[in-house]
């Protein structure tokens, strides 16, 4: 199936500091995306990547859609208290499923 | 925009009981909506896929007659846990996508979390 490799799995980093992950796929996908997850709750989109090549910022978040369309970063500058969480990455295949990278779970002390 | 409410949000209940999990889109129609299933420290699994006025879609290794889905109209879609055992306690997201269909990122309720006595 369609797999997505996801890291790091976790990060501890001081205020401040900027923060990059990524994603890696055997696959292509049609569609890459960045979700946050808040301890119960669920996952909130931040960032949606549809072309190949696509390089898109929320604020101070940028991403981009990989050329080969295998593969996504993300990444968070000047990282402030409330970006704690856990960050998901998904790729999305034409027909509207998706598959979850594992997810990068983000402490970030003050 | 694009808002997913899911209900109810925590559940507790003896082991035996049925329990109804109710997702709805607020402000867009969703012709598809699809049921996770996420444990602790992990990532979302998919369990199935609803499409508005046929039959649910599911993965592999999901009992269908376990978990009832019925997708009745564009806003709201419910899953079943018929008669829940403690190894069912989990915590349970839906997600829809609007009726333009595939191109468009899911946007996720709020989870419910079920535990089982």
């Amino acid at each position: 199936g369609q797999q997505l490799n996801q890291s790091p799995q976790s990060m501890f980093i001081q205020e401040g500091e900027d923060v990059s992950m990524n994603c890696t796929s055997s696959s292509i996908f049609n569609t890459w995306l960045w979700y946050k997850q808040d301890p119960g709750e669920g996952p909130v989109l931040l960032i949606a990547l549809y072309k190949a090549g696509e390089l898109t910022s929320n604020g101070r978040l940028t991403a981009q859609f990989g050329i080969t369309r295998k593969d996504s970063f993300l990444n968070i500058s000047a990282s402030i208290p409330s970006d704690v969480g856990i960050y998901f990455c998904a790729g999305q295949l034409a027909g509207g499923d998706m598959r979850f990278g594992a997810g990068t779970r983000l402490t970030v002390k003050p | 925009g694009a808002v997913v409410s899911q209900h109810p949000s925590w559940v507790i209940c003896k082991s035996g009981t049925s329990v109804k999990i109710e997702c709805r889109s607020l402000d867009f129609q969703a012709t598809t909506m699809f049921w996770y299933r996420q444990f602790p420290k992990q990532s979302l699994m998919l369990m199935a896929t609803s499409n508005e006025g046929s039959k649910a879609t599911y993965e592999q290794g999901v009992e269908k007659d376990k978990f009832l889905i019925n997708h009745a109209s564009l806003t709201l879609s419910t899953l079943t846990v018929t008669s829940a055992h403690p190894e069912d306690s989990s915590f349970y997201i839906c997600s829809a996508i609007g009726v333009a269909g595939g191109h468009q990122p899911q946007h996720f309720g709020d989870g419910t979390r079920l535990s089982i006595l």
